[in-house]
């Protein structure tokens, strides 16, 4: 149980286009997830948390006009990476919670990752 | 603040010597405390979760434990298929459900056959 998946795995695209990324529950309604970035070498840095139905919440310093997540419903959220730069190249992960038990745990379940490169 | 730490940074075994991974935590109060493992290019994988000081969980060759300051992820016997990143991470005290993870930057761990 507790799956989530992401699309695509990997993309390349060119500076100035946009990329969307889609998050998915495939056995359990999240009604929250979650966006990080990972860079080599080091943790995860939380991007922003949406809950279902309601505007995402940025962490400080993240551009919410070039990192527009949807999270319009209980099992699908998006990431689109408007404008996209090469400094935008990352491994971005996004991860699931359900409501209930799952969030009293606080357990997140995570995506297997997008391997974002921008030429 | 609010600070996780992990040590080693790296921790190169031979297959079936045991040992510790430690995840040092500073939080005004603790809600629970994460440990994830992570393969190259890859989510992390959610392993165990810690509440309260003294609890214990076990899934085959790893153990978790918690002190009111620090847990720790014993590894017993293990197997090359155990290399991975181990990521610690804590959920503070803190009220609304959407207070974000304090991640640690994790323990690389490589097991030679």
């Amino acid at each position: 149980g507790a799956v989530v998946s992401q699309h695509p795995s990997w993309v390349i695209c060119k500076s100035g286009t946009s990329v969307k990324i889609e998050c998915r529950s495939l056995d359990f309604q999240a009604t929250t997830m979650f966006w990080y970035r990972q860079f080599p070498k080091q943790s995860l840095m939380l991007m922003a948390t949406s809950n279902e139905g309601s505007k995402a919440t940025y962490e400080q310093g993240v551009e919410k006009d070039k990192f527009l997540i949807n999270h319009a419903s209980l099992t699908l959220s998006t990431l689109t990476v408007t404008s996209a730069h090469p400094e935008d190249s990352s491994f971005y992960i996004c991860s699931a919670r359900g409501g209930g038990r799952q969030a009293v745990d606080g357990v997140q379940y995570f995506g297997p990752g997008t391997r974002l490169t921008v030429t | 603040e609010d600070q996780v730490t992990q040590s080693p940074e790296a921790l190169r075994l031979q297959e079936g010597e045991s040992s510790s991974l430690n995840c040092s935590y500073t939080v005004s109060g603790l809600r629970g405390l994460f440990w994830y493992r992570q393969d190259p290019g890859k989510g992390p994988e959610f392993l165990f979760t810690l509440y309260s000081a003294g609890e214990e969980k076990e899934k085959e060759r790893l153990k978790a434990t918690l002190t009111k300051k620090e847990s720790f992820l014993h590894i017993t016997a293990p197997k090359p298929e155990d290399s991975a990143t181990y990521l610690c991470a804590v959920r503070p005290l803190e009220a609304g459900n959407n207070r974000k993870l304090i991640w640690g930057l994790g323990t690389s761990l490589a097991v030679n056959p």
